[in-house]
C-alpha cells in the first residue's frame, strides 16, 4: 500500500511558469524525498528534508515540510521542457524502505 | 563513479516461466532494496538487504518471489511460475553508509503474456 497522495495527479503548464505539486502522508516520519521519473526510467533523487526541517532550497527548487499537517509541497520555478516527468514523493520512516505517492505527471509545454 | 545498473532491461516471460532480474548496486553501498512499479502508480516495496543479510521481505507478494545477495553485491530477484499480475517495472536501489539517499536503477520491465 501507498503512503502518500500526490496532487494534482496531473499537471501542464507553459515553460516559464512555476510548478506546485503536494504530497500528503499518514504516518510519522525521518524524512521525506522528492523523485523524478522521466518516463522509461529510473528515479532519479532531486531532494530530501528531514522531519525537523521546514524548507529546503536546491537550484530551481523549492520544498517544504508541515509535520503537524502530514504534508509536503514541491515547487519548481521557472519551469523547462526537460522538467517534464513523473515526481514522486517518499516518505521514510521506520524502517530503511521508502513508501512512495502515487506521482505527479508534470508537462511543461514549449 | 557507476551508478546502479539492472539486467535485463526488459524482459518478456510467458506465464508460468520463471524469470532472474539481477541489481548491480553502487561499489562500496552496504543496503540495496527492491522495489516494484505497476504502470502509473508509484514504486513498491518488496524486500531489503544490509550486505548480504536480507532484513526485510515483507513486500514480497507472494513465495513465489525469491531474492538474494549472497556476496553482499550483485542481488537476484527471481520470480518463479510468473503470473500476469507480475508484470511490472522491477526497481533496485542502493544506500551509502549514514545517508538516507538511495539510488535507483534504470529498472526491468516484466511483461508476462
Amino acid at each position: 500500500s501507498q503512503q502518500g497522495e500526490e496532487d494534482p495527479q496531473a499537471l501542464s503548464i507553459q515553460e516559464g511558469e512555476n510548478a506546485t505539486m503536494n504530497c500528503s502522508y499518514k504516518t510519522s516520519i525521518n524524512n521525506l524525498q522528492w523523485y523524478r521519473q522521466n518516463s522509461g526510467r529510473g528515479l532519479v533523487h532531486l531532494i530530501l528534508i528531514r522531519s525537523n526541517e521546514r524548507e529546503k532550497h536546491s537550484g530551481r527548487l523549492r520544498v517544504t515540510l508541515d509535520t503537524s499537517k502530514k504534508s509536503s509541497s514541491l515547487l519548481i520555478t521557472a519551469s523547462r521542457a526537460a522538467d517534464t516527468a513523473s515526481y514522486f514523493c517518499a516518505t521514510n520512516n521506520a524502517g530503511n524502505m521508502l513508501t512512495f505517492g502515487g506521482g505527479t505527471r508534470l508537462m511543461v509545454k514549449p | 563513479g557507476a551508478g546502479v545498473s539492472q539486467s535485463p532491461r526488459y524482459k518478456v516471460a510467458k506465464r508460468g516461466q520463471d524469470v532472474a532480474l539481477r541489481c548491480d548496486p553502487i561499489s562500496g553501498h552496504v543496503s540495496l532494496f527492491w522495489y516494484q512499479q505497476a504502470l502509473g502508480q508509484g514504486p513498491e516495496f518488496l524486500t531489503y538487504f544490509q550486505n548480504e543479510a536480507q532484513l526485510d521481505k515483507s513486500g514480497l507478494p507472494s513465495d513465489r518471489f525469491f531474492a538474494e545477495r549472497p556476496e553482499g553485491s550483485v542481488s537476484t530477484l527471481k520470480i518463479q511460475r510468473t503470473q500476469q499480475e507480475d508484470s511490472a517495472v522491477y526497481l533496485c536501489a542502493s544506500e551509502g553508509v549514514s545517508t538516507d539517499t538511495q539510488y535507483f536503477g534504470p529498472g526491468t520491465r516484466l511483461t508476462v503474456l
